[in-house]
Formats: C-alpha cells, structure tokens, sequence
C-alpha cells in the first residue's frame, strides 16, 4: 500500500505556482520522496526526489519539513501542459524497491 | 531516442487468446519493473527484474502472467488465456543499479480483451 496521502484534485490557475501537498507521516529515515506525474495515456514521468534538504531542477522545487512527515511539490509557473496527475511516492534509499503509486492528485491548470 | 521503449503501444486480443508485450530498457540500465494501470488508478506493480533475475513478483501476477529478460536486456510479459478483466495499460519502467536513483517509465501497452 502507498505510504503517502495526497488530496485527490487541485485547480490552479495558468501562471501562477501550483503547490502539491503530501503527507508521508511514516516515513523512515533512509527512505526518499519521489514526485511523478501522469499526462493522460502517458507513463508516468520522473519530476524530481528528495531525502530531507529542500531540492530544484528545471521542473520543479520539492520542499520537505524538518520532520519529514510531509512534502509539497511546487510548479513555479503553471502551463496547461502541467494538466496531469502527481504522485508523491516513499522509497527506500537502495532503489531496489518498486515504486508504489497511490491514486495522486489530478492538478487542473485553468486558463 | 534513448528512452524505454515498449512494443506494441496497442494491442486488441479475443478473450482467451495469449498475448506478448515487449519492453526495451534504457541502454544500461540492471533494473527493470513491470507495472499494470486500470483507469482511474495508479500503476500497480507487477514484478521486478535485476538484471536477468526476476526478483520480485506482486501477488496480481496470476499463474497466467509469466515475464522474463533472458539476457539482462529486453524482457518480456505474456499473458495466457486472457481475460476481460486483463484489460489495462501495461507500463515499463527501468533504472540504474545504484542507490537513491529515479526509475524510467515507456509509454506502455494498451491491452483491450474483446
């Protein structure tokens, strides 16, 4: 089962940051927040990871509280194209555990 | 294109015929997941693979389900005497055999039993 809870839908509006939350209360000290997203009929696509220091790249930003229970995902400038669905996901530091997916959250972004 | 690919992208089968899905990793990559997505729902996990080893198998790999990589590379998923309720989006996924990696995902296999 995942180990994350997630809100099941989110609006945001074209240009302004999307903030994504997710609890993962249980969350182990060896064990990593991933962020995938879905656009519809596509595989999942990587956005970005992080184990306790806040982390950037080029799609997004992932902030996690100090105590790690929980994590938001931000998309600095929301396109249409950023329509899909986000999943939050624990994994263990050895990434030789699958990934499981809960039912994430399907972000609108309205023009 | 270096990304994982997977082969056919649609795939339309008679109840109780077999069918055979094809996933080819990125060039390199030890670690290979296999993934099944009803609509509505989030991937579920099917089975894993290091290299040729076939570590993991999910208890929704039914006796009809049999996957293998015989050579670490390419690997394949059959399904045997399919069902209506196989019906589902069949997703790729593979990675690098390191710690804290991210894995990668094909465009999966759309499979309709008629």
């Amino acid at each position: 089962d995942a180990k994350t809870t997630q809100p099941p839908s989110m609006d945001c509006a074209e240009g302004r940051a999307a903030n994504l939350p997710c609890n993962h209360s249980t969350i182990s000290g060896n064990e990593y927040v991933y962020w995938y997203r879905q656009i519809h009929s596509q595989g999942p696509q990587y956005i970005i990871h992080g184990l306790k220091n806040n982390e950037t790249n080029e799609m997004a930003s992932l902030i996690i509280t100090e105590d790690r229970k929980s994590s938001t995902l931000i998309l600095p400038h929301a396109t249409l194209r950023d329509t899909a669905v986000y999943y939050c996901i624990v994994r263990g530091y050895s990434g030789n555990t699958p990934l499981v997916f809960g039912k994430g959250t399907r972000l609108s972004v309205i023009a | 294109d270096t990304g994982v690919s997977q082969d056919p992208r649609h795939k339309i089968t008679k109840r109780g015929q077999n069918v055979t899905f094809r996933c080819d990793p990125i060039s390199e990559h030890n670690r290979l997941y296999w993934y099944r997505q009803t609509l509505g729902q989030g991937p579920e996990f099917l089975t894993y693979f290091q290299n040729e080893a076939q570590l993991e198998k999910s208890r929704l790999l039914s006796d009809r389900f049999s996957a293998e990589r015989p050579k670490g590379s390419f690997s394949t998923l059959e399904i045997q005497r399919t069902e209506q309720g196989d019906s589902a989006m069949y997703l790729c996924a593979s990675s690098a055999d390191r710690a804290s990696t991210e894995a990668f995902f094909g465009q999966g296999t759309r499979l309709t039993v008629v």
